[in-house]
C-alpha cells in the first residue's frame, strides 16, 4: 500500500514550457486535491475532484489545469511557465464515505521555473 | 467562509519545555479542526483532529489540543518537547461539504538541546 504517490519529485523548467505532474492512490479515496506550498502562506488549493472525471477550482487556479481519467490518478498541468509557478506542489486525496477522514498528502514535487 | 490564523510563524522551546502552538480559526459553520506536522522535504501528516464531542483531542506523538469554542481556538500542546519535535505544524478548518480544508501559514517549531 503505496498511499499517495507523486512524479516527478524535482522539475526544473524555463519560462513557457509545459509540464505535466502526476499524483496516484492506492486507497480508492474519491476525492483529490491539488495545492502549492509557499513559504509563510501555507497551502492553498489548486484544483479538486469529487470523483473520477470532474474537477473544480480552488482558491489559485489560474495557469493550472487538472483531469481526472482514472479514479487513482490527479493530473496537474501547466501550459506555460511562469516563475511565479515556482513552488512545491502536493497532491493529497481523501475518502467520501467518512466527513471526518483527514487528508493523505503525497511527498511533494518541487518544481523551479526559470 | 473560513479561515485560520496561526500566531507566530516561528517557535523555539528547551528540550523538556511545554510546546504551545496557537491557532484560531473562522467558520461559519461548528468546524472540523485539525493539526498537521510537516517534516523537512517530507508531505503533510495528521497530529489530531476535533469533529465532535470532547473538546480535548489527542493525537500521536505526545500532543494533544483543546476546542475552545468561545475563544475560536484550537491550541495544540505538548508537555515535554523532545529534539524529534522540530517540525512545520499547520492548523486547518474543513468545510463539511467536500472536504476542502482551509490551512494556516504554518509555525515552525525549533527545539534547542
Amino acid at each position: 500500500n503505496a498511499g499517495v504517490t507523486q512524479t516527478p519529485k524535482f522539475r526544473v523548467l524555463k519560462t513557457g514550457q509545459s509540464m505535466t505532474l502526476l499524483c496516484a492512490q492506492d486507497m480508492n479515496h474519491e476525492y483529490m486535491y491539488w495545492y502549492r506550498q509557499d513559504p509563510g502562506m501555507g497551502l492553498r488549493l489548486i484544483h479538486y475532484s469529487v470523483g473520477e472525471g470532474t474537477t473544480a477550482k480552488g482558491e489559485v487556479p489560474d495557469g493550472y489545469n487538472v483531469s481526472r481519467l482514472k479514479k487513482q490518478n490527479f493530473l496537474l498541468g501547466l501550459e506555460s511557465a511562469a516563475p511565479s509557478q515556482t513552488s512545491v506542489y502536493f497532491c493529497a486525496s481523501s475518502s467520501h464515505v467518512n466527513p471526518y477522514n483527514e487528508q493523505f498528502f503525497g511527498p511533494g514535487t518541487r518544481l523551479t521555473v526559470l | 467562509a473560513q479561515s485560520v490564523t496561526q500566531l507566530g510563524s516561528h517557535v523555539s522551546v528547551s528540550e523538556g519545555a511545554l510546546v504551545l502552538l496557537r491557532c484560531n480559526y473562522s467558520s461559519s459553520v461548528p468546524p472540523y479542526l485539525f493539526w498537521y506536522v510537516q517534516y523537512p522535504n517530507q508531505g503533510l501528516q495528521l497530529l489530531l483532529k476535533y469533529t465532535t464531542g470532547a473538546t480535548l483531542v489527542k493525537g500521536i506523538n505526545g500532543f494533544e489540543a483543546e476546542f475552545k469554542k468561545s475563544e475560536t481556538s484550537f491550541h495544540l500542546t505538548k508537555p515535554s518537547a523532545h529534539m524529534s519535535d522540530a517540525a512545520e505544524y499547520f492548523c486547518a478548518v474543513s468545510d463539511r461539504r467536500y472536504q476542502k480544508v482551509t490551512f494556516g501559514t504554518g509555525t515552525k517549531l525549533q527545539v534547542i538541546p
